[in-house]
C-alpha cells in the first residue's frame, strides 16, 4: 500500500521567514495530494492541494509543488505569522482507490514572534 | 449547512466494554470516511462508504471493529471488547462525490476514546 513519509518532524521559524515541509510517497498511481492544518485540539482542516496533472499551485501565502518523477512534494509557507503555528500534515490518495487518505507523521510548526 | 460532527467529543470506557462512536456528514456528501488518530501521529485510515455500503473497510485494524451507514448519511462506528492499545481519536471525514471528481474530505471534531 501506500506509504507517504514528511520531513521535518518540528520546524521552527522566525516570524516572517517561509517554511518549507517535504513529503514523499510510494505509489505512483497517486493523484491527490491534500495539505491540512491540524491546532490543538482541533480537527484537520485543508490549506491547499494539488493534483497530479499540476507541478504547482499557489494561494497568497501557501504554494505546493508536485514532481511526479521523484515522487515527492512539498508546502511553502512565506511571511510566517504566529497563527501559522499548528501542526501540518501531507496526504496523499488515488481516485480510483475511493481517495482515502495516506497520511504523512506531521510537521510541528512554531513561529516565533 | 453545518460542518461534519460527532458523537461524543469524548468517551470513557473500560477495557472490554462496547462503544458506539456517531459520525454526521455534510448534508448531500455521498463518501464518509472514517480515521484514527493516534497521539503525535498523523491519521490512519480505517473505512470508507460510497452511500450505504463499505467500499473499503481495508484499514479496520481487527474484527472488533465495524461500522454502518444504513441511510446512507449518519454512521456509526462500532468497537466491541475495547482494548487500551484502542485509545485514541477517532475521526469522521464527508466528502461531496468520488466520482464527481471533488476530492476534498472535510473533517468533523473528532472522539477522543479512552480505554482504562
Amino acid at each position: 500500500g501506500e506509504n507517504v513519509e514528511q520531513h521535518p518532524s518540528t520546524l521552527s521559524v522566525q516570524e516572517g521567514d517561509s517554511a518549507v515541509i517535504k513529503c514523499t510517497y510510494s505509489d505512483s498511481a497517486s493523484n491527490y495530494f491534500p495539505w491540512y492544518k491540524q491546532e490543538l485540539g482541533k480537527r484537520p482542516q485543508l490549506i491547499i492541494d494539488i493534483r497530479s496533472n499540476v507541478g504547482e499551485k499557489k494561494d497568497q501565502r501557501i504554494a505546493v509543488t508536485l514532481n511526479k518523477t521523484a515522487k515527492h512534494f512539498s508546502l511553502h509557507i512565506t511571511e510566517t505569522q504566529p497563527e501559522d503555528s499548528a501542526v501540518y500534515f501531507c496526504a496523499a490518495s488515488i481516485r480510483a482507490a475511493g481517495n482515502k487518505l495516506t497520511f504523512g507523521g506531521g510537521t510541528r510548526v512554531l513561529v516565533k514572534p | 449547512g453545518a460542518g461534519v460532527s460527532q458523537t461524543p467529543s469524548n468517551k470513557v470506557t473500560e477495557k472490554g466494554k462496547y462503544v458506539e462512536l456517531r459520525c454526521d456528514p455534510i448534508s448531500g456528501h455521498t463518501a464518509l470516511y472514517w480515521y484514527r488518530q493516534s497521539l503525535g501521529q498523523g491519521p490512519e485510515f480505517l473505512i470508507y462508504f460510497q452511500g450505504t455500503g463499505a467500499a473499503d473497510d481495508s484499514g479496520l485494524p481487527n474484527d472488533r471493529f465495524f461500522a454502518v451507514r444504513p441511510e446512507g448519511s449518519v454512521s456509526t462506528l462500532k468497537i466491541q471488547r475495547t482494548e487500551r492499545g484502542d485509545s485514541a481519536v477517532y475521526l469522521c471525514a464527508s466528502s461531496l462525490s468520488r466520482d464527481r471528481g471533488n476530492n476534498e474530505q472535510f473533517f468533523g471534531p473528532g472522539t477522543r476514546l479512552t480505554v482504562l
